[in-house]
């Protein structure tokens, strides 16, 4: 049963702190990545990796930065965090799509979620 | 620029009647569709899928429908059931080249379904 877990659901800090949430799948998936949720926004793609030290910028990667030194784990962290960064954000992983990984048959194209770690920036 | 719209931010249904949520897309290059479903305080969990070479793809409850020409894909439940209601997000993906399998969400739509 794959499994996406997330540090913390729920956190609290404080403008300008330096904020880490950390995500951790145990499916050996390549991909993994990390959004943000919004009420009315949907969820946007804030950065992804699809491979260890690899990382592709997202649709709102500002004032966001990521870390993957290992395969199971993806790091997000906020420098400084802003009030305008409070929100529910959202972990997931998923393995390449077959014409980057030549692995027939797999199903690539669910990503699977982690619970979600809901940010309070005050 | 919103690649993906869900127009419709809630839909309320009977218990028992059809559920249809409706997805737009522009990105042409989108070749493949996902419905997650999500429940408050849990993460997305995918739903159902349809690859751009098929027009329509069930599974029990759940059928979705691609219209390529129109870019506009919908997801039908029937019956619906108290235990749907949840807010439903389509997700399109360009599945080849460099893509890495990255979705482009809407902004997903809160269906209620009444006992």
């Amino acid at each position: 049963d794959v499994k996406v877990t997330q540090s913390s659901r729920y956190l609290v800090k404080r403008t300008g702190e330096k904020v880490f949430l950390e995500c951790v799948q145990d499916m050996d998936h390549e991909n993994m990545f990390w959004y943000r949720q919004d009420p009315g926004l949907g969820l946007r793609l804030i950065y992804f990796s699809y491979d260890v030290k690899m990382k592709e910028k997202g649709d709102i990667p500002e004032g966001y930065s990521v870390s993957r030194e290992k395969k199971e784990r993806f790091s997000l962290i906020l420098e400084s965090a802003s009030t305008n960064q409070t929100s529910m954000y959202l972990c997931a992983s998923s393995f390449p799509p077959p014409a980057t990984s030549g692995r027939a048959g797999v199903s690539y194209n669910e990503q699977f979620f982690g619970p979600g770690t809901r940010l309070t920036v005050l | 620029d919103q690649q993906v719209k869900q127009n419709s931010p809630s839909l309320s249904v009977q218990e028992g009647r059809i559920s249809i949520l409706n997805c737009d897309y522009t990105n042409s290059m989108f070749d493949y569709f996902l419905w997650y479903k999500k429940y408050p305080a849990e993460g997305p969990t995918f739903l159902i899928s349809i690859s751009s070479i098929k027009d329509k793809n069930e599974d029990g409850r759940f059928t979705v429908f691609l219209n390529k020409s129109a870019k506009h894909l919908s997801l039908h439940i029937v019956p619906s059931q108290p235990g749907d209601s949840a807010v439903y997000f389509c997700a399109a993906m360009a599945a080849g080249g460099t893509s890495y399998g990255k979705l482009t969400f809407g902004q997903g739509t809160i269906l209620t379904v009444h006992p």
